[in-house]
């Protein structure tokens, strides 16, 4: 199985501020990376996929960049909104594989 | 607008089956891979098995020998059943829709349900 490593665990940040979260495969994913967010209590929402394709709806503060092992999520300027659980997955291969999940917290 | 909506037992006792049932409304369900995604307690997702609309599937291989997943096209619905369960199945269970070009990558979940907590206990 590909294993999924985000960091960090946990972010504390302020609004207003730029917050970068990371991921890293276990080996190369090319670019079957995607990234959800997640509120409590909630379903994961979509919110990048294929590594930097912002899918429709979703906020343009959002961006991913990265391929083979190395992946960001950067979200250019916090909203109150977005304090969430941020999850990566991979879907290069089966078990489609998810990271540990990204506590963002307010500072 | 696409929903999806989980149903089945919230309790189920050890040893017996799980069985869930999600369906799909506000769009077809053909041409879409349909998955099954589970998360325990505070703690992260896991994967468990997708079904193409055709029939074809692939499970997790941590659950491949307790998982079937099916897919009634005419009722718009797809299910799960975990067999053997014990009570580290305990988990909120989520359909999602997993789009594709006649069944080619990218591959990701776009439409969720909004999930259902089983309970393994007697």
């Amino acid at each position: 199985d590909i294993q999924m490593t985000q960091s960090p665990s946990s972010l504390s940040a302020f609004v207003g501020d730029r917050v970068t979260v990371t991921c890293r495969a276990s080996q190369s994913i090319s670019s079957s990376l995607n990234w959800y967010q997640q509120k409590p209590g909630k379903a994961p929402k979509l919110l990048i996929y294929a590594a930097s394709s912002l899918q429709s709806g979703a906020p343009s503060r959002f961006s991913g960049s990265g391929s083979g092992t190395d992946f960001t999520l950067t979200i250019s300027s916090l909203q109150a909104e977005d304090f969430a659980t941020y999850h990566c997955q991979q879907t290069y291969n089966t078990p489609w594989t998810f990271g540990q999940g990204t506590k963002l917290e307010i500072k | 607008q696409v929903q999806l909506q989980e149903s089945g037992p919230g309790l189920v006792k050890p040893s017996e089956t799980l069985s869930l049932t999600c369906t799909v409304s506000g769009g077809s369900i053909s041409s879409y891979y349909w998955t099954w995604i589970r998360q325990p307690p505070g703690k992260g997702l896991e994967w468990i098995a997708y079904i193409y609309y055709s029939g074809s599937s692939n499970y997790n291989p941590s659950l491949k020998s307790r998982v079937s997943i099916s897919i009634d096209t005419s009722k718009t619905q797809f299910s799960l059943k975990l067999t053997s369960v014990t009570a580290a199945d305990t988990a909120v269970y989520y359909c999602a829709r997993v789009p594709s070009r006649d069944g080619y990558p990218p591959y990701y979940f776009d439409y969720w349900g909004q999930g259902t907590l089983v309970t393994v206990s007697s």
